[in-house]
């Protein structure tokens, strides 16, 4: 099956800087890669998501960029600010599939004012 | 659409005692996801169903969790008896079926303790 891997666990940045999150994923067959956001105390949501027949995809501050040959994928958000605080997970899948989800394992993004 | 609706958003109970959380996924929707989740483990599957039917429950930690689906609203996660080790955040996300849907619609949570 799918195995997914995040990294950092943790990220701490200063207000305006940039924030990277990155996953790798190990199923060639995965051609979905959404990103989660989770604020204290909500369940995750969707921000952003990617297929493979893209290299990149931007909204606004948020932009995802995937590699196929390498299997990774990475989360970009710039001129951070205090609301990016939450933990964010990636995820891979086969898009329109039966096949759900596989997670990461979450990195706790915290912008310092 | 008021989204996922779970109930209880907290719950503490005591070693050996039955818990259930509730869930009413987004009207619509055909798929029914149960997640848990800790600092430990991170974000599980626990089970899903397709149209109220269970499809992978291989996740599921142990015979003390069961989970139903009786109608197209309502899903509940049972655990009897419950552990300490089962503390966690469960949460409850559907989505709908179709070919060019995959994103999950989570609930808030339940947050459960067990003394």
């Amino acid at each position: 099956g799918e195995n997914v891997e995040q990294h950092p666990s943790t990220l701490s940045v200063q207000e305006g800087d940039s924030a990277v999150i990155k996953c790798t994923y190990s199923d060639s067959a995965s051609n979905y890669f959404p990103w989660y956001k989770q604020e204290l105390g909500k369940g995750p949501q969707l921000i952003i998501d990617i297929r493979s027949n893209v290299g990149e995809k931007k909204d606004q501050r948020i932009a995802v960029t995937l590699n196929k040959t390498a299997k990774h994928f990475s989360l970009h958000i710039t001129e951070t600010q205090p609301e990016d605080s939450a933990v964010y997970f990636c995820a891979a899948s086969i898009f329109g599939s039966a096949r759900q989800l596989t997670f990461g394992s979450g990195t706790q993004l915290t912008v310092l004012p | 659409d008021a989204g996922v609706i779970q109930s209880p958003r907290h719950e503490v109970t005591e070693m050996g005692q039955e818990v259930t959380l509730r869930c009413k996924p987004i009207s619509g929707h055909d798929y029914l996801f149960w997640y848990r989740q800790t600092m430990m483990r991170g974000l599980e599957l626990l089970i899903y169903f397709n149209n109220n039917v269970p499809i992978d429950d291989s996740g599921m930690p142990e015979d003390r969790f069961s989970a139903k689906m009786p109608n197209a609203s309502f899903s509940t996660l049972k655990i009897q008896p419950s552990e300490p080790r089962d503390s966690a955040v469960y949460f409850c996300a559907s989505r709908p079926t179709g070919g060019s849907y995959n994103e999950q619609f989570f609930g808030p949570g339940t947050r459960l303790t067990v003394l």
